[in-house]
């Protein structure tokens, strides 16, 4: 298993500006996911965060918008830049055991922007 | 592409067995899991299956048909506590990547 936290829990924002979202696992895992789920929706992939290399982005999803930051294997950040009320949202991190098998969430970080 | 279908809703009576359907996209299938996520909460890890056939944990129980790109989730001596929704969930091509579906709503009626 693995633990996450993240934090902020929950945030509101001024449209324009920018907030970060930390994620830490209490394990080194490869392969660290962020996910957005609307208010009673699915969860959609909003990019894959390796270490040591660049973030790879779901279609959508662009890195100006969502910079990912994964200094090693226990850490990622995402910043939600230059927001608007349309990303208003949970921003759930994640990370994976196994190919497919199972994921682990962080508790999410719950994000209005006015 | 990559997408799975399943029921927006599903209402049951407590005590009783409900069954969650989940119909994927076929190519490149790797495995389909289940996830349960309660109001306010993060999704939490229910079930996985990689080969037909049936996985049982507790009262969960998850089942895959690749011939049929078909799995369910079963949920038994359902108790009040288990309102909640519930997502299948896939990867495909053994990249890592994990999809989810629209996910279920499970009512519960005492």
């Amino acid at each position: 298993s693995a633990v996450i936290s993240q934090k902020p829990s929950r945030d509101i924002c001024q449209r324009g500006t920018s907030l970060t979202i930390q994620c830490q696992v209490d394990s080194q895992v490869t392969m660290m996911f962020w996910y957005r789920q609307q208010p009673g929706q699915s969860l959609t992939l909003i990019a894959t965060a390796n270490q040591g290399s660049e973030a790879t982005y779901e279609s959508g999803f662009v890195i100006d918008k969502f910079p990912i930051s994964r200094p090693n294997l226990t850490f990622s950040t995402l910043t939600v830049s230059n927001m608007s009320p349309e990303d208003s949202s949970i921003y759930l991190c994640s990370v994976g055991k196994g190919t497919g098998e199972k994921l682990f969430f962080g508790s999410g970080t719950q994000l209005s922007v006015l | 592409g990559q997408s799975l279908e399943q029921p927006s809703e599903v209402t049951a009576v407590e005590g009783a067995i409900v069954q969650i359907n989940c119909t994927y996209q076929t190519s490149g299938f790797y495995g389909l899991s289940w996830y349960q996520q309660h109001d306010g909460g993060a999704p939490t890890f229910l079930s996985y299956n990689a080969l037909d056939g049936l996985e049982e944990t507790g009262r969960f129980s998850s089942f895959l048909s690749r011939s049929d790109s078909y799995g369910y989730l079963l949920l038994q001596e359902l108790q009040m506590k288990d309102s909640a929704s519930y997502f299948c969930a896939a990867a495909w091509n053994r990249d890592d990547k994990i999809i989810f579906g629209k996910g279920t709503r499970l009512h519960i009626l005492p």
